[in-house]
C-alpha cells in the first residue's frame, strides 16, 4: 500500500523568503501521481500542484514548485517569496491506485504546519 | 463558479444519536469521495462513488457508517449511534474520472462538516 511521510510537523519562514516542505513516499507502482494541498484554518483543502511519475520536468505552478526526486522517492514542495497568507497546513498526497486505474482516492501524509513571519 | 458544498458545516450531537451529512459535488463530476480528518492528521479515505455506484466501502470505519448517492448527484454519509470517537471533520471531494492530462486527477474538496459528539 502507498504511504506518505511528512517529517516536519511545523516550519517557520520569514516573509518573502523561500521554504521547502519535505515529502517522501512509498509505492510499488511504476505509474503514480503526487499532490500537494493547502489547508487554511477555514478547513477547506486547496489543490496546489501535481506531479506525475513519468513527468520529465518538475511541476511548477506560480510560486509553487515540486522538487521531484524519483530515485529517492521524494516530492518536496518549494514555496518561493512566502506571503503571510501562506500560513496553513500543507499535505502531500498520492493516488491510491489499487482500487482502479482512474481517479482514485488519495492517501495523505500527516501534514506540515507552515507559519510565515512578518 | 459553484464548488463542492457540504451541509451542515457544524454538527453537535449527543452520543448515541444518528447524524447525516450531505455533499453536493461539482455538477459535471461523476466521482465523489468521503474522507475523515481527525485533529493533527491528514484526511483518511472512507468511501467513493462513480455516479451512483459505490466503488469501495471497506474503509468505512464500522457498520455504523454508511453512504449513498442515489441519483449520482449529491451524496449522504450517515453515522448511526454516534460515539465520541466519531468527532472529526468529514470532508467530501469530487472529480471527473479520467480525461486529458494530469490536472484531470485533481480532487476538489468541500469545506467539510465538523462533527462534535458529546
Amino acid at each position: 500500500a502507498q504511504k506518505i511521510t511528512q517529517t516536519q510537523p511545523g516550519m517557520f519562514v520569514q516573509e518573502k523568503e523561500a521554504v521547502t516542505l519535505d515529502c517522501t513516499y512509498d509505492t510499488s507502482d511504476q505509474s503514480y501521481g503526487l499532490f500537494w494541498y493547502k489547508q487554511p484554518s477555514s478547513g477547506e483543502m486547496i489543490f496546489l500542484i501535481y506531479q506525475g511519475s513519468y513527468d520529465e520536468q518538475n511541476a511548477t505552478e506560480g510560486r509553487y514548485s515540486l522538487n521531484f526526486q524519483k530515485a529517492r522517492k521524494s516530492a518536496n514542495l518549494v514555496i518561493s517569496a512566502s506571503q503571510l497568507g501562506d500560513s496553513a497546513m500543507y499535505f502531500c498526497a498520492m493516488r491510491e491506485r489499487r482500487f482502479d486505474s482512474g481517479n482514485t482516492p488519495l492517501v495523505f501524509g500527516k501534514g506540515t504546519r507552515l507559519s510565515v513571519i512578518a | 463558479d459553484t464548488g463542492v458544498s457540504q451541509d451542515p458545516r457544524h454538527k453537535i450531537t449527543k452520543r448515541g444519536q444518528n447524524v447525516t451529512f450531505r455533499c453536493d459535488p461539482i455538477s459535471e463530476h461523476n466521482r465523489l469521495y468521503w474522507y475523515r480528518q481527525t485533529l493533527g492528521q491528514g484526511p483518511e479515505f472512507l468511501t467513493y462513488f462513480q455516479n451512483e455506484a459505490q466503488l469501495e466501502k471497506s474503509r468505512l470505519l464500522s457498520d455504523r457508517f454508511s453512504a449513498e448517492r442515489p441519483k449520482g448527484s449529491f451524496s449522504t454519509l450517515e453515522i448511526q449511534r454516534t460515539e465520541q470517537g466519531d468527532s472529526a471533520m468529514y470532508l467530501c471531494a469530487s472529480s471527473s474520472r479520467t480525461s486529458g492530462g494530469p490536472v484531470s486527477y485533481e480532487q476538489y474538496f468541500g469545506p467539510g462538516t465538523r462533527l462534535t459528539v458529546t
